[in-house]
């Protein structure tokens, strides 16, 4: 069992906007602006989409955005498009016992 | 640009340690935390641990006992070794670090698959 919860799946039609929500804590999630959001393609490494809960890194489309409320995470693809079928991973510090911990991951789905 | 490589023996029998290798190229080594993730066949992801130059370390606390992650500055390198593996242990191991960001993964290895059976 995984310390944060993801939707196990989430899908949408090309062009349509979806939210992966990521439910922690207030030890983790909720006491630190440090959620990151990756994206993973089958055999591939994962690739980091999102971090500090709502920054970009260089290179990221926009169409990528994060937000957080409370103890719960977003991760939101707008304008959906067929690239973007993969496995999402949300990302956490925990603080200094645990430190890091992730989601079980949601598949999304381009219908 | 910062790159990564890494490597280390795939096939393991119970009871055997684990060791992989993780080469920084191409940028800074000193002032990163580099970390070791692994992820099971079909599963999510697992934060194994990370070092610094200096060598201090953290640990995913479920697995402190059996995990020493080392580095080796005057090659660029740190690696990873888990003692007494079982078939749990079975997962693609990545080395990954925390470069451009201050606190999350934005440079990952290629990935090392590590199958532990008798």
């Amino acid at each position: 069992q995984s310390a944060l919860t993801q939707p196990a799946s989430v899908s949408g039609s090309p062009g349509q906007s979806i939210t992966i929500s990521c439910t922690g804590t207030s030890s983790d999630v909720g006491s630190y602006d440090l959620v990151s959001w990756y994206q993973q393609h089958p055999g591939k490494a994962p690739k980091l989409m999102i971090y500090e809960d709502i920054k970009r890194p260089s290179g990221i489309s926009n169409r990528f955005s994060g937000s957080k409320s409370g103890n719960t995470a977003s991760l939101t693809i707008s304008g959906l498009q067929a690239e973007d079928e993969a496995d999402y991973y949300c990302c956490t510090y925990a603080g200094s016992s645990t430190f890091v911990v992730f989601g079980g991951g949601t598949e999304v789905t381009v219908l | 640009q910062v790159q990564v490589q890494q490597w280390g023996a795939g096939l393991l029998k119970p009871s055997e340690t684990l060791s992989l290798t993780c080469a920084v190229y191409g940028g800074s080594f000193s002032g990163n935390f580099w970390s070791w993730i692994r992820q099971p066949p079909g599963k999510g992801l697992e934060w194994i641990g990370e070092i610094n130059h200096r060598g201090t370390t953290n640990y995913n606390p479920s697995l402190k006992s059996r995990v020493i992650i080392s580095v080796d500055t005057s090659k660029n390198q740190f690696s990873l070794k888990l003692t007494s593996v079982t078939a749990a242990d079975t997962a693609v191991y990545y080395c990954a670090g925390v470069v451009s960001t201050d606190d999350a993964f934005d440079i990952w290895g290629q990935g090392t698959m590590v199958t532990v059976s008798t």
